[in-house]
């Protein structure tokens, strides 16, 4: 079955850029969405069909993809960005979830 | 107000079952597809079982199929999980999600989740 893989953690600075990947076997075929969960809250979608940013989503957030890799790029990365990041694709007759990445803002 | 709230998460005995609901409401919920989600304590998301907008596809997730039934009722805006055989790995919050896909040329390339309910929690305990 499919599968997609994150790292576990990724760290950044107050302002600086923070990168989160998402891996799986020809990933540009499918398109890939992301997701925001904060601590005791559900998940918001941030990153939809690669790199589209649904209405309310700050324009800090952009996706792309390429090859085997999606990425979540967060510019100027805010405390309130301090959250688990979880990408997500459709393969076939399945939905697809990374494990999840936790974005540490130091 | 748009929102998805769930009901029905409960305490239940191995083996067990257990009937999830959720209530649509502030869209037009015959328009959507519809979802559950899982995740269970300290871990990841989990997808468990999604529906089209007029039941012309139903998916399950390898580890429920045979044990979970998705339906939905377009005339009163609700979604059911109707949950049996329950084991303790079953344990976690259930999200109801309103989705939508993305089709090309005549295939499913996209199923997202725009819109996620706060939760249900399930705990299968003895």
């Amino acid at each position: 079955s499919y599968e997609v893989t994150q790292p576990p953690s990724v760290s950044v600075s107050p302002g600086q850029t923070a990168s989160i990947s998402c891996s799986g076997d020809k990933l540009i075929n499918k398109y890939a969405c992301w997701y925001q969960q904060k601590p005791g809250q559900s998940p918001v979608l941030v990153i939809y069909q690669d790199n589209k940013r649904p209405s309310g989503i700050p324009e800090r957030f952009s996706g792309s993809n390429s090859g085997n890799t999606a990425t979540l790029t967060i510019s100027g990365t805010q405390a309130m960005d301090e959250a688990d990041y979880y990408c997500q694709a459709w393969d076939s007759r399945i939905v697809v979830f990374g494990g999840g990445t936790k974005l540490t803002v130091l | 107000e748009v929102q998805v709230v769930e009901s029905g998460g409960g305490l239940v005995k191995p083996g067990g079952s257990l009937r999830l609901s959720c209530a649509a409401s502030g869209f037009t919920f015959s328009s959507y597809t519809m979802n559950w989600v899982r995740q269970a304590p300290g871990k990841g998301l989990e997808w468990v079982s999604s529906i089209s907008s007029s039941n012309t596809y139903i998916y399950y997730a390898d580890s429920m199929e045979g044990r979970f039934t998705i339906s939905r009722d377009n005339a009163k805006n609700s979604l059911d999980l109707q949950m049996n055989s329950l084991r303790a790995e079953d344990t976690a919050v259930y999200y109801c999600g309103r989705g939508t896909i993305t089709m090309v040329r005549g295939v499913i390339r996209h199923w997202y989740f725009d819109l996620w309910g706060r939760g249900t929690l399930v705990t299968v305990s003895s």
